[in-house]
């Protein structure tokens, strides 16, 4: 079955600094990319997603970049924030609709000021 | 977006009792989906609810332990039998939104187990 692995685990950056966290799945069958984050308490809320059928997509400091042939996603924030600081969790579709999801174990983030 | 409730929110529950969480949502919907994140891990699905049919659960989940009804496209149920405290956890209900195309996640049941 469909695995997603996460890295790394921790990052801690200074504000204004970039974070990438990286995400490598074993289903070549997936085709739906979802990036979610959760502050402490609440629930996930997606921030920026990709489909198999494109290799890139920004919304204003996040940016996912999808590369099928290695079959690994990865998340780009630029100028970090305080308020980014978060758990962020990859995810990778396991059915053909794209709309069951395998969750890579998250990535906790931390910008300090 | 669409609009997911749950209830409950939180809940503490004895030992050995069962819980049954709804899931309500603003419209109607072909899939709805229930996941389980333990205390400070990643989530896991848990099954996929059908409309009309019975519940597609992924390995390590069995309908005895959580049955799942889906009366109609905008609600659904996960019960959680007979809990031991291992079931404590965030239960999430989530839906593909077809208008964005996009997965949303219910704000979660969150369920201690003593």
């Amino acid at each position: 079955g469909e695995n997603v692995e996460q890295h790394p685990s921790t990052l801690s950056v200074q504000e204004g600094d970039s974070a990438v966290i990286k995400c490598t799945y074993s289903d070549s069958a997936s085709n739906y990319f979802p990036w979610y984050k959760q502050e402490l308490g609440k629930r996930p809320q997606l921030i920026i997603d990709i489909r198999s059928n494109v290799g890139e997509k920004k919304d204003q400091r996040i940016a996912v970049t999808l590369n099928k042939t290695a079959k690994h996603f990865s998340l780009h924030i630029t100028e970090t924030q305080p308020e980014d600081s978060a758990v962020y969790f990859c995810a990778a579709s396991i059915n053909q609709a794209g709309t069951a999801l395998i969750f890579g174990k998250g990535t906790t983030l931390s910008v300090s000021s | 977006s669409a609009v997911i409730s749950q209830k409950p929110s939180r809940d503490i529950c004895q030992r050995g009792t069962s819980l049954t969480i709804q899931c309500q949502v603003d419209s109607q919907v072909t899939m709805m989906f229930w996941y389980r994140q333990q205390p400070g891990q990643s989530l896991t699905l848990i099954a996929t609810a059908n409309q009309g049919s019975e519940a597609t659960y992924e390995s390590g989940f069995v309908i005895d332990k959580f049955p799942i009804s889906r009366p109609n496209l905008t609600f659904s149920t996960l019960t959680v039998s007979n809990m031991s405290p291992e079931d404590s956890s965030i239960y999430l209900c989530s839906v593909l939104d077809r208008g964005r195309n996009t997965i949303y996640f219910g704000e979660g049941s969150w369920l201690t187990v003593v």
